[in-house]
């Protein structure tokens, strides 16, 4: 199976500009996860997709949102860029929960 | 709270010595944990996980429920094994939600 794939690899923005990263699952994986990386906070958790329903959310402000579609794949948003989001967005499908979760090479964003 | 800790920032073992890099939990009942591999270059991806018992590439791990631990080890470490990683856990009721630990980079020296 392909695994997860990510679009577009690079980004970059400046404030005050808005974005979206898109994201394609492994075929039959009906969760989509996201998480942003950076090199001081490491991994975190920003929400999580099943079945075009958003079921948790991490601690994040609301100009982070995002959405899946009927066939799994799945785009986050972040308006309104502050530098502090430049970061690298992971995206993760998995088949269940509890389950391991396969994560795509992610996008990386800049913010100027 | 849920919490994943990585004591070690850096690890840095010779080529054919044993490694062990640690993870710590907090977690009230009964989680999954998952060890995450980074290697130079690549996407994060899954190592081993703690129900299947399984050795890969030579790691293995076992969840220590008393110690709240799921220490990641290999007698005999290789270069290759250079890589970041990342001890991740995931709760019941979790829906996705993975917490990870800040990672151990193991720098494997010849």
């Amino acid at each position: 199976k392909a695994g997860v794939t990510q679009t577009p690899r690079y980004l970059i923005k400046t404030r005050g500009q808005q974005v979206t990263l898109s994201c394609s699952p492994i075929s039959g994986h009906r969760s989509v996860s996201w998480y942003q990386q950076t090199p001081g906070q490491g991994l975190q958790f920003l929400f999580e997709y099943f079945s075009e329903t958003q079921r948790n959310k991490g601690n994040f402000p609301g100009r982070f949102s995002g959405r899946q579609f009927s066939n799994s794949r799945s785009e986050m948003n972040v308006s309104t860029l502050e530098l502090g989001d430049s970061a690298l967005y992971l995206c993760a499908s998995s088949p269940g929960d509890r389950e391991a979760q396969y994560f795509g090479p992610g996008t990386r964003l800049l913010v100027l | 709270a849920q919490r994943v800790t990585q004591p070690e920032k850096l690890l840095s073992v010779f080529k054919g010595a044993p490694v062990e890099l640690k993870c710590n939990y907090s977690y009230s009942g009964s989680p999954e944990l998952f060890w995450y591999v980074q290697y130079s270059r690549q996407r994060l991806q899954l190592l081993l996980r703690h129900i299947s018992r399984e050795s890969i590439k030579g790691f293995t791990a076992d969840l220590n429920k008393g110690e709240t631990s799921f220490h990641l080890k290999k007698p005999f470490a290789q270069e290759e094994d250079s890589a970041m990683y990342y001890c991740a856990l995931s709760g019941r009721g979790s829906q996705g939600n993975l917490i990870f630990g800040k990672g151990t980079k193991l720098s494997v020296k010849p």
